[in-house]
């Protein structure tokens, strides 16, 4: 079974400080792969997704992040943060055939400080 | 576009009560879905449905039931409310179904079951 592990709970950054936040996948084939973000009592907004190619992903809001099939991993980067960028991030994947049922991970809480 | 709209924004039940969360999109997306979102961990799919008259089960369907009797509705329903069911409750669409596509959130129903 597909799984998603994200290790940090909570990350604090100074604005303007960059921003790196880790996502560890467990699935046998390559999966797509997704970043989204939550801001208080919203739902979910996708920053970013990975399903095959450059392994270099741009989203939005500045917001990158890279999928190393070596290390199962698909971490997302910001050079520099804005204090709106506090908010929930979770990383999630999809298996790229078969049904259609999505695992996210647990979430890291993201605090800016001025 | 009003995009995805879910109502109620919050519910309070009792036990053993039913109700339906209503969700619609206008987007004419073939793929809807449903999560529940409990504090500490990433959403988790309940139900979902492909097309009109389609529907499968995700994670954790158990307690809920749902029908897809045209392209913009998808409604949850719950039978018999518990307290396990307390919960934010997130719909979603995207065009189509196989993960390639960006999903689109509604602003969740917080629900209390008492």
């Amino acid at each position: 079974a597909q799984s998603v592990t994200q290790p940090d709970i909570h990350i604090t950054v100074s604005e303007g400080a960059s921003l790196e936040l880790r996502c560890n996948y467990s699935y046998g084939a390559t999966p797509y792969l997704f970043w989204y973000v939550q801001s208080p009592g919203q739902g979910l907004q996708l920053l970013l997704k990975y399903f095959s190619g450059d392994t270099l992903v741009q989203g939005i809001k500045g917001f990158e992040a890279e999928f190393k099939r070596s290390q199962s991993s698909f971490n997302l980067r910001k050079p520099s943060v804005h204090w709106s960028d506090a908010a929930e991030y979770f990383c999630a994947v999809v298996s790229s055939g078969g049904s259609y049922i999505p695992t996210f991970g647990r979430g890291t809480s993201l605090i800016v400080h001025p | 576009n009003a995009g995805v709209t879910q109502t109620p924004k919050f519910q309070v039940l009792k036990t053993g009560q039913s109700m339906t969360l209503q969700c619609a999109q206008d987007m004419n997306h073939e793929y809807m879905s449903w999560y529940r979102q409990d504090p500490g961990m990433g959403l988790r799919l309940i139900h979902y449905s492909v097309g009109a008259g389609i529907t499968d089960q995700g994670e954790v369907p158990n307690g809920y039931n749902v029908s897809r009797s045209t392209t913009e509705d998808f409604p949850l329903r719950l039978l018999s409310a518990a307290p396990s069911q307390t919960s934010v409750y997130f719909c979603a669409s995207e065009p189509l179904a196989g993960g390639q596509e960006t999903q689109y959130f509604g602003p969740g129903t917080r629900l209390l079951v008492l």
